[in-house]
């Protein structure tokens, strides 16, 4: 069971360029998220999925885009790479809704920097 | 504003020893308030998820506290051990899809 799978592990960009984080989960999970961790602040929300073809804004989404064409995928897509994005980025998933109480499961994370 | 303050930022203890992470909050109303552990280098992992309803959950050597009158919950660790060296994350969910997360408190364990 590979859980929350994120792809790449690391990846330098250079300022403008675009890109898309891959997070993929095998537990048929309805709702899945991307968080970005920073040095002395706690995980911020960018953009949630409540299901298939259903998107969310989180609490810091300028500079991304997200898509949630089947159950299984939730690409994150920089659309031009700024320097104040070099960030570690989570993928998480769980069963139903985060208020629900349920587990989430969290990817290993990627690393990306914008130079 | 719904915040999670967690106490200490950093706490270095020996093998063995027992310690306590405090979490405070403000987030109201709130439905459920979780501890992750995170290794360096590692996504977040699940250790216990409390509803405001119960007092107390365990996973293993780890218990964690809720009181719902004060906003206040506790993580305590007994008989630490090398590999818990990591960084505890309280996080707590209010009514909807959103978790707010606390800066967590970074675990040292030495022999």
């Amino acid at each position: 069971n590979a859980g929350v799978t994120q792809t790449p592990k690391f990846q330098v960009l250079k300022t403008g360029q675009s890109m898309t984080l891959q997070c993929a989960q095998d537990m048929n999970h309805e709702y899945m998220s991307w968080y970005r961790q920073d040095p002395g602040m706690g995980l911020r929300l960018i953009h949630y999925s409540v299901g298939a073809g259903i998107t969310d804004q989180g609490e810091v989404p300028n500079g991304y885009n997200v898509s949630r064409s089947t159950t299984e995928d939730f690409p994150l897509r920089l659309l031009s790479a700024a320097p104040s994005q070099t960030s570690v980025y989570f993928c998480a998933s769980s069963y139903s809704r985060v208020s629900s109480g349920n587990t989430i499961y969290f990817g290993e994370g990627s690393w990306l920097t914008v130079v | 504003k719904n915040q999670v303050e967690q106490s200490p930022q950093s706490l270095i203890i020996l093998e063995g020893k027992n310690c306590t992470l405090q979490c405070n909050y403000t987030v109201s109303p709130f439905s459920n308030l979780r501890w992750y552990k995170q290794d360096t280098g590692r996504g977040p992992v699940s250790l216990t998820i409390m509803t405001f309803s119960e007092n107390t959950k365990s996973n293993g050597r780890y218990t964690a506290t809720l009181d719902a009158d004060t906003k206040q919950s506790s993580l305590h660790i007994t008989a630490s051990q090398l590999s818990d060296s990591a960084s505890y994350i309280c996080v707590v969910s209010p009514e909807g899809d959103k978790l707010i997360f606390g800066t967590g408190t970074r675990l040292q364990v030495f022999p």
